[in-house]
């Protein structure tokens, strides 16, 4: 991998409304594109992930979609939680995951009450 | 149940010490991986390994090394630590169970600082 971009770096959402987060990728040859949340004062633990041959994944309220031919992929969460509350990375390599990932900067969610 | 440890979780050293920051995991994960996590900059790469005797340079290379004698274990050695390293290490692991299956799950970190 080479270079990654997440947008927003904070978001702020209602509890029960939706929240994106996005990614923008540089390397044509990343191929396993994976989620992360982490907690103050824990490490980062992966929510979902996603490989280049799928366009959507969806695991209860937390969806990614990928779209390789503009080179980004999002984070939906629905009905959000308080608990929801963290700070998210999106992640990319092209080793299949095999080799060390490069990490966007993080957005801070914040689940308003 | 297996897991992926760190220790020591804070560490206060001096400028031009070596400092060694330890990880063990019991999955008997094959690839290990040390990063540094700094404000805006998320998570770097900083070596990492893919079995016994292998070691390999990631992003952020200089300054460090790595050894690995055993599957469980890839230490993190600053050879003279500087200001500039002050971060919070993790390190994590990974086994490639398919040709495209490889997650990395994450320790709970180590705070370094450097003074």
């Amino acid at each position: 991998g080479e270079n990654v971009e997440q947008h927003p770096s904070t978001l702020s959402v209602q509890e029960g409304d939706s929240a994106v987060i996005k990614c923008t990728y540089s390397d044509s040859a990343s191929n396993y594109f994976p989620w992360y949340k982490q907690e103050l004062g824990k490490g980062p633990q992966l929510i979902i992930d996603i490989r280049s041959n799928v366009g959507e994944k969806k695991d209860q309220r937390i969806a990614v979609t990928l779209n390789k031919t503009a080179k980004h992929f999002s984070l939906h969460i629905t009905e959000t939680q308080p608990e929801d509350s963290a700070v998210y990375f999106c992640a990319e390599s092209s080793g299949g995951g095999a080799d060390g990932l490069t990490f966007g900067k993080g957005t801070h969610l914040i689940i308003q009450p | 149940d297996a897991e992926i440890t760190q220790s020591p979780r804070h560490k206060i050293t001096e400028t031009g010490r070596q400092v060694t920051l330890a990880c063990h995991q019991t999955w008997n994960h094959n690839n290990m991986f040390w990063y540094r996590q700094d404000l805006g900059h998320g998570l770097r790469l900083i070596h990492y390994s893919y079995g016994v005797q292998d070691t390999n340079k990631g992003e952020v290379s200089d300054g460090y090394s790595v050894s690995r004698s055993n599957t469980e274990d890839l230490p993190l050695t600053l050879e003279s630590a500087a200001s500039s390293q002050t971060s919070v290490y993790f390190c994590a692991s990974s086994e490639l169970l398919a040709l495209d299956s490889d997650t990395q799950y994450f320790g709970p970190g180590t705070r370094l600082t450097v003074l």
